[in-house]
């Protein structure tokens, strides 16, 4: 079945500095791709998704590319604040499974001062 | 809008007993998902509805889980004889509509089986 790998499981960054964030997919009929930040204790809240009809989508500080060819998306942070630190999870959904998601295992990032 | 709410926040049970967990969408919403979050095996899609039809539970172990949707307005989860392996966390989350629509999800259940 589809399996989403996060290459990153910590990333540490000085604030200010961009943060980048890495998945790949196995599944070519995947097509849907959000991600969801964690802090601790608290539950998934969705920051941001590319559909694979864009290679690239921006929301104020984060931006995320698809590669369709490598099956490979990214999260970009830039200018990183304390308040980005968190766990951030990658997930993937395809036409034919309509909306289940697959996630990968999480990148823990802090944002160093 | 309350967000997606889940009920209980905690529960612990003994192994060998019923666990019944809760979930109410955002109002509107017509596809409710279930996930189970654990430190192994990290987040784990369980089942899903839409419309209150149960569509996919590839994700549900056999024989012991359940879930429902008896209206619009809410979903449970049950879990008979519950064993240590079944302590997690169940999220639910809903979508607008089923097909790729961004997923909200709930604060979760945190259930330990002693």
């Amino acid at each position: 079945g589809e399996k989403v790998e996060q290459h990153e499981s910590t990333l540490s960054v000085r604030e200010g500095d961009s943060a980048v964030i890495n998945c790949t997919y196995t599944d070519t009929a995947s097509s849907y791709f959000p991600w969801y930040k964690q802090e601790a204790g608290k539950s998934l809240h969705f920051v941001i998704d590319i559909r694979s009809n864009v290679d690239r989508k921006q929301s104020q500080r984060l931006i995320v590319l698809l590669d369709k060819k490598a099956k490979r998306f990214s999260l970009h942070i830039t200018a990183t604040q304390p308040e980005d630190s968190a766990i951030y999870f990658c997930a993937a959904s395809s036409d034919y499974n309509q909306g289940k998601l697959i996630f990968g295992q999480g990148t823990k990032l802090s944002i160093k001062p | 809008n309350a967000g997606v709410i889940q009920t209980p926040r905690h529960k612990v049970t003994g192994k060998g007993q019923e666990a019944t967990l809760w979930c109410e969408p955002i109002s509107g919403h017509s596809a409710v998902f279930w996930y189970r979050q654990t430190i192994v095996q990290g987040l784990e899609f369980l089942t899903y509805f839409r419309n209150q039809a149960p569509i996919d539970d590839s994700g549900m172990p056999k024989e012991r889980f359940s879930a429902q949707m008896p209206n619009q307005s809410h979903s449970t989860l049950k879990i008979q004889s519950t064993q240590p392996q079944d302590s997690a966390v169940y999220l639910c989350a809903s979508s607008l509509d089923f097909n790729q629509d961004t997923q909200y999800f709930g604060p979760g259940t945190r259930l330990l089986v002693l």
